[in-house]
């Protein structure tokens, strides 16, 4: 089946500043690549997704880029602000959803 | 258009017991997936049921079933708990089992003692 990596598992930020989570994918069969962001408590909630025939898309402060050679793909967040502190999940899917262990971020005012 | 809703909230079982967890999907949607995430952890993809018909199943024992009704909603039966199954069980649903985009119900904290 298919092993999703993610990493970092932490990440502190200056308020402003730009975050960086990077998840990598086994399965080249892999074509959905969705962002999901969980404060405490909540449920997760899709932020942003790429499919495999795109290399990257933007919403605002939020980019996704995928590099299906290399079989990696990373979330980019720009201008940080204090709401976007909480918890981070990518996921590879084929035919079912393979979640990453999830990146805490912190934005520090 | 309703979102994903999910009962009860939380629930305290017995180790040996058996619990039912319910979801509905959202307005339009009539496919639902059931994960288990553990604290710190990711979800774990548990099974997917797809117009009333299991579409899928991740590597969780015979123990753990489901049903989906006519209106899309939804049951996950566990058997036989154990301390392990303490989680968080999420639901998700979309509009299709070939469409990826799954929307989250907020959850059911099991905790079994």
């Amino acid at each position: 089946g298919e092993n999703v990596e993610q990493h970092p598992s932490t990440l502190s930020v200056q308020e402003g500043d730009s975050a960086v989570i990077k998840c990598t994918y086994s399965d080249s069969a892999s074509n959905y690549f969705p962002w999901y962001k969980q404060e405490l408590g909540k449920r997760p909630q899709l932020i942003i997704d790429i499919r495999s025939n795109v290399g990257e898309k933007k919403d605002q402060r939020i980019a996704v880029t995928l590099n299906k050679t290399a079989k990696h793909f990373s979330l980019h967040i720009t201008e940080t602000q204090p709401e976007d502190s909480a918890v981070y999940f990518c996921a590879a899917t084929g035919n079912q959803f393979y979640f990453g262990t999830g990146t805490s971020l912190t934005v520090i005012p | 258009e309703t979102g994903v809703t999910q009962s009860p909230t939380h629930l305290i079982k017995t180790r040996g017991q058996q619990v039912t967890l319910r979801c509905s999907s959202q307005s339009g949607h009539n496919t639902v997936s059931w994960y288990q995430q553990a604290l710190g952890q990711g979800p774990q993809f548990i099974f997917q049921y797809y117009r009333e018909e299991e579409n899928g199943r991740g590597n969780f024992p015979p123990r753990f079933s489901g049903l989906q009704f006519p209106n899309y909603s939804s049951e996950l039966n566990v058997n036989a708990l154990e301390l392990d199954d303490s989680a968080l069980y999420l639901c998700a649903s979309s509009w299709s089992s070939l469409a990826y985009e799954q929307y989250f119900g907020p959850g059911t904290r099991l905790t079994v003692t």
